[in-house]
């Protein structure tokens, strides 16, 4: 149980261009969902929160227009990252959450912004 | 704030050896703390979890994890690496409370394990 997918798992864009990712909870219900970033060799860094049906609270540095998120259902947040330049370049890792605390990881998508 | 630091970006031990990451938290509140495993180019998998009951919390694959508050250390252990045990180790704090709950990262220990 406990399944969290994420679409595409790779994606090549070109600079400008604007690309979505999709999380989906496959097996419950997620009120909460979450959106990091990895750099190479890094540690994951907190995007923004979602919360179904409500507007995404973003980490402070995070552009909320250049990385847009939309938490349609209960089982589905996308990342919209609009006019991609090679700097969005980067592992992209959603997580949701069923309840208050813990959080089921999707296996992430490699953005690459030629 | 609640935060975490991992001593060590990199642990090698050989193959039957102990392995020992250590985590250290910093936290005003009693924690919830996390440690996962990622794979190369994959998501986060929960390896194990405290959350205030038994200090000593046994995870998934043969690891387990002691809480210190006195020493405010969480180290993640298993007696006898395996080779499918190389990857990158991260603990992980909760901050905030509820629904409102976030989880903050520590920067990685990566395991390489040496026959």
């Amino acid at each position: 149980g406990a399944v969290v997918s994420q679409h595409p798992s790779r994606v090549i864009c070109k600079s400008g261009t604007s690309v979505k990712i999709e999380c989906r909870s496959l097996d419950f219900q997620a009120t909460t969902m979450f959106w990091y970033r990895q750099f190479p060799k890094q540690s994951l860094m907190l995007m923004a929160t979602s919360n179904e049906g409500s507007k995404a609270t973003y980490e402070q540095g995070v552009e909320k227009d250049k990385f847009l998120i939309n938490h349609a259902s209960l089982t589905l947040s996308t990342l919209t990252v609009t006019s991609a330049h090679p700097e969005d370049s980067s592992f992209y890792i959603c997580s949701a959450r069923p309840g208050n605390y813990e959080q089921y990881f999707g296996p992430g998508t490699r953005l690459t912004v030629t | 704030a609640q935060s975490v630091t991992q001593l060590g970006s990199h642990v090698s031990v050989s193959e039957g050896a102990l392995v020992l990451l250590r985590c250290n938290y910093s936290s005003s509140v009693p924690p919830y703390l996390f440690w996962y495993v990622q794979y190369p180019n994959q998501g986060l998998q929960l390896l194990l979890k405290y959350t205030s009951a038994a200090t000593l919390v046994k995870g998934i694959n043969g690891f387990e994890a002691e809480f210190k508050k006195s020493e405010t250390s969480f180290h993640l252990t298993k007696p006898s690496a395996h080779m499918s045990d190389a990857a990158e180790y991260f603990c992980a704090v909760t901050r905030g409370s509820g629904t409102a709950s976030k989880l903050t990262f520590g920067t990685g220990t990566r395991l390489q394990v040496t026959l």
